[in-house]
């Protein structure tokens, strides 16, 4: 299987902070690759596919990038609401697998 | 609006079985696979199964591989994940999923959950 590995695994930071978290893969993965934020007690939200597409209804703030083995999502000016935990999944072959996750909380 | 509702989570006994449902609304069900994905309490996410559109087939986590099926009735709108042989690490909040229509195999849309605990 392959595994994702999340950096850091937790971040403090104020809003109107830029944020980036890095995943990478054991082995390639072409760009099939989300991010997912979740809040406590609820389901996760899909923010970006294809490691650089933003899902509809996300706001520009949330940026993806990468292909192969390493990716990054950038927050460009953190807001009250971005507090969370992140995850990034592979869905290039199964079983799909998670990175640990980045919990971001305030400074 | 897309919306997922899961229900049949409780508690079961080690070795003991369980099924889980899933209804769907606001899109068209049978056009879409679906993911099931849990998360242990405190813990990370684990995805834990995929069934195609029509059903046709379905593949599993190592973990589960053996134990948990899942079904799908398209005219109930209605996905199933049937859990057999649970033990205590199966305890988790079970979320089903719908396939992004425009990524590999991501999910765009989620359940609230269903709970499901194993203990004696």
């Amino acid at each position: 299987a392959i595994q994702m590995t999340q950096s850091p695994s937790s971040l403090s930071a104020s809003v109107g902070d830029r944020v980036t978290i890095t995943c990478r893969a054991s082995q390639g993965i072409r760009n099939d690759l989300g991010w997912y934020q979740q809040k406590p007690g609820k389901a996760p939200k899909l923010l970006i596919y294809a490691a650089s597409r933003l899902q509809n209804g996300v706001p520009s703030r949330f940026s993806g990038s990468g292909s192969g083995t390493e990716f990054t999502l950038t927050i460009s000016s953190l807001q009250p609401e971005d507090f969370a935990t992140y995850y990034c999944l592979q869905d290039y072959n199964s079983p799909f697998t998670f990175g640990p996750g980045t919990k971001v909380d305030v400074k | 609006q897309v919306q997922l509702l899961e229900s049949g989570g409780g508690v079961a006994q080690p070795g003991g079985s369980l099924r889980l449902s899933c209804v769907a609304s606001g899109f068209n069900f049978s056009s879409y696979g679906m993911h099931w994905v849990r998360q242990a309490p405190g813990k990370g996410l684990e995805w834990v199964a995929f069934i195609r559109f029509d059903g046709s087939y379905q593949f599993s986590a190592d973990s589960v591989k053996g134990r948990f099926t899942l079904s799908r009735d398209n005219s109930k709108n209605t996905l199933y994940l049937q859990m057999n042989s649970l033990t205590t690490d199966d305890t988790a909040v079970y979320y089903c999923a719908k396939r992004a229509p425009r990524a590999s195999f991501l999910f765009d849309y989620w359940g609230q959950g269903s709970l499901v605990t194993v203990s004696s």
